[in-house]
């Protein structure tokens, strides 16, 4: 019964450099979804997936942001050549395929660029 | 017109108040509703599901209302520990059988002595 597991919690890394985000969902949970969040800002859509395919991922802020997801459950998303302006907070959520169906987010991965 | 909004605030209501947030969602084919807690620096949280009747979780009051495509939420004698933001999240039908929740960006709520 473990909730949704990001890690790490917190990534400080340099300007330029790659970095590489996880997110480990509740067993059962088809779909799965990463958000941004800046310091005092609301959630920013980032992508969707359904099982290993993302129908939506219209949030995506750059071709340097990327994400896959395998096997159904864990997810990576990946930031090429880190900006300053991608230190951020980074949620993951996920839920139950069916309609009634509440998601339920990780601690996030808070991102620093220095 | 955005699928999910909601004032963004601050609302900062004396303690004891009564509160009503709205949300309103574009896409009338929705058939999910939720409010989340968003607490300082903390991930968001399940407050309640909003049904069609209504319904009520103590000082929580979640509404529906599909003609105007909006949901509400009315915490009554607001407590200091009520201070958070409130997300609301709506469904939509994303193909085969599945359904995607789309999240407001919260209403920020500062409940003071």
């Amino acid at each position: 019964g473990a909730g949704v597991s990001q890690s790490p919690s917190n990534k400080v890394t340099e300007k330029g450099k790659d970095v590489e985000l996880r997110c480990d969902p509740i067993s059962g949970h088809t779909a799965l979804y990463w958000y941004r969040q800046s310091l005092g800002q609301g959630l920013e859509f980032l992508i969707y997936f359904q099982g290993n395919s993302a129908p939506d991922k219209s949030g995506l802020p750059s071709d340097r942001f990327s994400a896959e997801r395998t096997g159904g459950s864990v997810s990576t998303l990946t930031i090429q050549r880190t900006q300053q302006e991608d230190s951020a907070v980074y949620l993951c959520a996920s839920h139950r395929i069916y309609m009634n169906t509440e998601a339920f987010f990780g601690q996030g991965t808070r991102l620093t660029v220095v | 017109r955005k699928e999910v909004e909601q004032d963004p605030g601050p609302f900062n209501v004396p303690e004891g108040a009564t509160v009503a947030f709205n949300c309103t969602y574009s896409n009338s084919a929705s058939q999910s509703f939720f409010w989340y807690r968003q607490d300082c620096r903390k991930e968001p949280k399940l407050l309640m599901s909003v049904y069609s009747s209504g319904n009520e979780d103590g000082r929580f009051t979640a509404q529906l209302n599909r003609a105007s495509q909006y949901i509400s939420l009315l915490i009554r004698d607001s407590k200091l520990s009520d201070s958070a933001t409130y997300l609301c999240a709506v469904n939509k039908d994303s193909g085969a059988g599945s359904y995607q929740l789309t999240f407001g960006k919260g209403t920020k709520l500062s409940v003071i002595p």
